[in-house]
């Protein structure tokens, strides 16, 4: 069983429709991270949360929210979906008494918003 | 500002050796990662270098140069299952990483 694990992985949905992606983990991590990835474009941050009371907006929160519901739980919510939110979305997480700060990646959910 | 440039797409014979190229640009630096990833699956780790010079991991090296803003991955001895793209992210101030878009790996027999 993978460590990080993504729900749904695969989404095709109307815009206008309410989509959460749900990740869990099982590394025992403190902080956990939603990433969107585009063609042509790096992974780009939306929201992290370094523990269950700490929630911070990244790089393109904008038309997501987040949901840190224990510590090994991270949802990510599209309240309105729209075309361009069409994307890769990967979860990932990371352990604060770790040097190197490397990140442990879900398989990624793909989403298509028509 | 932050930026990350490397390579869109790079060819490369099975058996040879590679260098894959990454500069950046950040405000605050706090060590500079490569990842490869595999078409349709998740990124997952290769090297991290925070010292300037070479690290050495197997058949994968990386080296920085904090004062050029400059990194590279070496893949030696390349095996088809390479073929893949990899993807540089240097970590800034605020300890949050910056992605630059990847770089396609083609490895031809």
């Amino acid at each position: 069983d993978a460590d990080v694990t993504q729900t749904p992985r695969n989404r095709i949905t109307k815009t206008g429709k309410r989509i959460m992606l749900e990740c869990s983990q099982t590394k025992g991590h403190d902080r956990m991270y939603w990433y969107r990835q585009d063609p042509g474009l790096g992974l780009r941050l939306i929201y992290y949360s370094f523990d269950v009371k700490d929630i911070n907006k990244g790089e393109i929160s904008d038309g997501y929210s987040v949901s840190r519901q224990a510590q090994a739980k991270f949802s990510l919510s599209l309240e309105s979906a729209i075309p361009n939110q069409t994307a890769l979305y990967f979860c990932a997480t990371s352990d604060l008494g770790q040097v190197t700060g490397e990140l442990f990646f879900g398989e990624g959910s793909r989403l298509t918003v028509l | 500002g932050q930026n990350i440039d490397q390579p869109t797409e790079m060819t490369a014979t099975e058996g040879a050796i590679v260098q894959i190229n990454c500069t950046y640009q950040t405000s605050g630096f706090n060590g500079l990662f490569w990842y490869q990833q595999h078409a349709g699956e998740a990124p997952t780790f290769l090297s991290y270098n925070v010292l300037d010079g070479l690290e050495e991991k197997g058949r994968f090296s990386s080296f920085l140069s904090r004062s050029k803003g400059y990194s590279y991955l070496l893949l030696k001895e390349l095996q088809m299952k390479d073929s893949a793209s990899y993807l540089c992210a240097d970590m800034d101030s605020n300890y949050q990483l910056i992605w630059g878009a990847g770089t396609k790996l083609i490895i031809k027999p």
